[in-house]
């Protein structure tokens, strides 16, 4: 059992290109989100799909688009990268939105733009 | 605004001292308080989660208590395995439903044997 699986693991891209980072869990969560870490800062939502057909902005969008593919998969892109979009980039699931469970969370894209 | 605030940021201890870690939080209105552990390299990995005041809850040497104001994560005669950064959130009732969880910046944790 996966859980949440991220790819790819790591990433360097220049000024300007896109990218998009995939996500896809295998608990049968109905709820899906993208979080970014950076140092000395707590984990910052991006964007969050509360059930499959629909997603919302969290705290940081700027700059991002995400697209729910499935109830299983929850994409990431990044359609002009910025040096300032250097982070570890973490996906989570959880099994009902708007609720107080917990969420679960992939191991991470860490993503340099240079 | 929703704020949670972790201390100490870093804590040495030696294999077998306990101790506890902190974590306050100012919110309007406390849905649950998730506690995490992160490995370098990794993603968070669930612990625990407390839904109010006077709740505890244990798993193995980890202990997490709640008050209105603040959690404790009590490590009780910690191994070198427990070296890891432990994450504390908040997640708010709001009207209408919430799904922003606010978390702290952490607290690594070394165990030297």
């Amino acid at each position: 059992n996966a859980g949440v699986t991220q790819t790819p693991k790591f990433q360097v891209l220049k000024t300007g290109q896109s990218m998009t980072l995939q996500c896809a869990q295998d608990m049968n969560h109905n709820s899906m989100y993208w979080y970014r870490q950076d140092p000395g800062m707590g984990l910052r939502l991006i964007y969050y799909s509360a059930s499959e057909g629909t997603t919302d902005k969290g705290e940081v969008p700027n700059g991002y688009n995400v697209s729910r593919l499935n109830k299983r998969e929850f994409s990431l892109r990044l359609e002009s990268a910025a040096p300032s979009q250097t982070s570890v980039y973490f996906c989570a699931s959880k099994r009902t939105a708007y609720s107080n469970q917990p969420q679960h969370f992939g191991d991470g894209t860490r993503l340099s733009i240079l | 605004e929703d704020q949670v605030t972790q201390s100490p940021e870093a804590l040495r201890l030696q294999e077998g001292e306990s101790s506890s870690l902190n974590c306050s939080y100012t919110v309007s209105g406390l849905r649950g308080l998730f506690w995490y552990r992160q490995d370098p390299g990794k993603g968070p990995e669930f612990l625990f989660t407390l839904y109010s005041a006077g709740e505890e809850k244990e798993k193995e040497r980890l202990k997490a208590t709640l008050t209105k104001k603040e959690s404790f994560l009590h490590i009780t005669a910690p191994k070198p395995e427990d070296s890891a950064t432990y994450l504390c959130a908040v997640q708010a009732l709001k009207q209408g439903g919430s799904e922003k969880l606010v978390f702290g910046k952490g607290t690594k944790l070394t165990v030297n044997p």
